[in-house]
């Protein structure tokens, strides 16, 4: 069972597209991560949301925590050839364990 | 800084055979986890670590066990390797405390492991 579903899958833009990644779960998270992987290389944390509602900011980045803490949500505006990955998301069932609960991922292309 | 790095980064096995894949974190962090990575599954918890000799069972432990003998390392061992643990291994760490900060994982650049 994934408990966490990432949508869409795969996800193939020319640059200058906006783009909406989600992550949707029926269980509630302390907090949240995003990760961006590269091939052959591990994944990289990119922000943690930890309060309902918040959003933060990350140049053309914007990820938001749902009010409830069970979905999330990265939009990327105007996305370039270097946006191209693996955008992982994780939740945490608790606040100090650091056992995190990952979604399937979301591999995007942007073409030039 | 190192960070956390994993080897070898690239090994076959046959079935059968055992192997160990190293971990070591040179950031003085107390959390330290086995993930593997398939595709269409993102990464599964196999094993961790909440301190220098201590381990737990992740969500796909079956076929693995680790060891924690010093706080800096983090092994994985495969008894018997099997053509399903064919995948990309993840070592991972994270420092103690409370909050946000404690579930920020340091990833290691991944271990690919197949098994004929």
């Amino acid at each position: 069972t994934q408990l966490l579903e990432q949508s869409p899958q795969f996800l193939s833009i020319q640059e200058g597209e906006n783009l909406t990644v989600y992550c949707n779960s029926s269980s509630v998270f302390s907090s949240l991560q995003w990760y961006r992987q590269e091939p052959g290389e591990g994944p990289v944390l990119l922000v943690t949301v930890v309060t309902g509602g918040e959003v933060k900011k990350l140049k053309r980045l914007t990820f938001q925590f749902g009010d409830a803490r069970k979905d999330s949500s990265l939009h990327i505006t105007a996305a370039q050839p270097g946006d191209t990955g693996l955008y992982l998301c994780a939740g945490a069932r608790s606040s100090n364990t650091g056992k995190l609960i990952f979604g399937q991922g979301t591999t995007l292309q942007v073409k030039p | 800084n190192a960070g956390v790095t994993q080897t070898p980064k690239f090994r076959v096995l046959k079935t059968g055979q055992s192997m160990t894949l190293l971990c070591a974190q040179d950031m003085n962090h107390e959390y330290m986890y086995w993930y593997r990575q398939d595709p269409g599954m993102g990464l599964r918890l196999i094993h961790y670590s909440v301190g220098e000799g201590t381990t737990a069972k992740g969500e796909v432990p079956d076929g693995y066990n680790v060891s924690r003998l010093k706080k800096q390392n983090f092994l994985l061992g495969l008894e018997s390797a099997a053509p399903s643990q064919t995948s990309v291994y993840f070592c991972a760490s994270s420092p103690l405390g409370g909050g946000a900060g404690a579930n920020v994982l340091t990833f290691g650049a991944g271990s690919r492991l197949t098994v004929l």
